[in-house]
């Protein structure tokens, strides 16, 4: 079964700078998904950036990138220029690429707080 | 465009009490999910659907039924509420099911306690 582990139950950060958010996973398979999901107080999860395990490149939006290495199963998350609204619980989330299970494996999250 | 959406945003049940959960979404999407999120964890897969008509278990099924007779909507029925049953639970739809559109996204969640 698949795992997914986040090892930092709380992050800070101080505006304007970068943070750095572990994720790593457990999986047999070769071709699958990642995601970073942002979850707010007001509880909606909103899906940030997603990484397909085919792709070499490191997925980019905007301020958020990752550091996608597939040998290693990691999958960090970096906000550069922290803002207050980016303070959130944040989950990594893998799923498989085949078969009809869709369903998406979470982490624990990552409680990040941006100090102003 | 509302998105998903979901009612009712809390709700206090007694044990033994059956409720429904609803959820729809107006982007026609083919698949919709329902998981829920215990305290300090991520998210777990109840159900899922396919398509009107195809529904299917997740991981923590148990004491859960959904039906899905139209695109839009997919309600979760929970028919004798326990205390094991109190958490958020999360409505979410995607295009497809994998590959390009199958991004998932969420519903603003229901908070269930069952006292």
């Amino acid at each position: 079964a698949q795992t997914v582990t986040q090892s930092q139950p709380e992050m800070s950060v101080q505006e304007a700078e970068t943070v750095t958010l572990s994720c790593t996973y457990d999986t047999s398979e070769s071709d699958y998904y990642l995601f970073w999901y942002k979850q707010p107080p007001s509880r909606q999860m909103i899906l940030v950036i997603r990484q397909e395990a085919y792709k070499q490149q490191n997925a980019t939006e905007n301020r958020f990138s990752v550091n996608f290495q597939k040998a290693a199963k990691s999958f960090s998350l970096k906000i550069s220029d922290s803002q207050l609204g980016d303070a959130a619980m944040y989950f990594c989330a893998y799923r498989r690429s085949g078969g009809s299970n869709y369903k998406l494996t979470f982490g624990k999250g990552t409680l990040l707080t941006v100090n102003p | 465009n509302a998105g998903v959406t979901q009612t009712p945003k809390f709700r206090i049940l007694k044990i033994g009490q059956s409720m429904t959960l609803q959820c729809a979404q107006d982007m026609n999407h083919n698949y919709m999910y329902w998981y829920r999120q215990d305290p300090g964890m991520g998210l777990k897969l109840i159900y899922y659907s396919v398509g009107a008509g195809i529904t299917d278990k997740g991981e923590v099924p148990n004491g859960y039924n959904v039906s899905r007779s139209t695109t839009e909507d997919f309600p979760l029925r929970l028919e004798l509420a326990a205390p094991s049953q109190t958490s958020v639970y999360f409505c979410a739809s995607s295009l497809i099911g994998i590959g390009v559109g199958s991004e998932q996204f969420f519903g603003p969640g229901t908070r269930l306690t069952v006292l």
